[in-house]
């Protein structure tokens, strides 16, 4: 049983645009969402997070749109770059935390 | 700055031949440590966390076992590997028990 779901598996946008990940949870008692970025070959790095307190919360190009009555989640990178080109993972955990649940992930290619 | 090693880089192991990889954190006393495996191309699939030393709780059985020796070390082992046992070992830390910060990685290969 899949508690994280992402979606797309795999999207391709162009320099410059802007690439929409979506991600969705079941556990009602998740409340810690953080997105993690992972390069071929590399341990993931933590990119941004949100807490179901918020709706939305920004760094830089990139933008976590939370929705808590849906349980759905979405992270948004503007102003695509090839640079940004990996595999993005959704995660959750409830308050206790130590358990973080992990998408499938999508993965975003930048063509220039 | 905290630094995170994980060793070796990578292991090409037998069926049926024991496994120890290792974590060290360096710069942080006290952390929250995790181990988490991913298949090729896959999801991360959390195994193992420790709050402190000697205390290691199971996330998900994998014929897999974890200790945790020293505050900043945090060892994975088996006796035995099996074939499903290939894939990307990854070590993790916390300072809260929320974000966690991962290691580079242990490349597996069992044949």
């Amino acid at each position: 049983q899949q508690q994280v779901r992402q979606s797309p598996q795999s999207l391709t946008v162009w320099e410059g645009e802007t690439a929409i990940l979506n991600c969705s949870y079941e556990d009602s008692t998740f409340n810690y969402f953080p997105w993690y970025q992972q390069f071929p070959g590399e341990g993931p790095a933590l990119l941004i997070s949100i807490r179901s307190v918020s709706d939305k919360k920004e760094d830089g190009r990139f933008t976590i749109f939370f929705n808590k009555r849906e349980k759905k989640l979405s992270l948004h990178i503007t102003d695509s770059q090839p640079g940004d080109s990996a595999t993005y993972f959704c995660a959750a955990s409830d308050s206790a935390g130590n358990k973080l649940t992990f998408g499938i992930g999508t993965r975003v290619l930048v063509r220039p | 700055a905290q630094t995170i090693h994980q060793w070796p880089v990578a292991e090409i192991k037998a069926v049926g031949s024991p496994l120890s990889l290792g974590c060290t954190i360096k710069g942080k006393s006290s952390p929250n440590l995790y181990w988490y495996w991913q298949a090729t191309g896959g999801t991360l699939q959390q195994l193992f966390y420790s709050i402190t030393v000697g205390q290691v709780e199971s996330v998900v059985q994998l014929n897999l076992s974890a200790s945790r020796p020293k505050d900043d070390q945090f060892i994975l082992s088996t006796e035995k590997l099996l074939l499903s046992h290939s894939g990307f070992y990854l070590c993790a830390w916390s300072p809260s028990a929320e974000e966690q910060y991962f290691g580079p990685g242990t490349r597996l290969t069992v044949l």
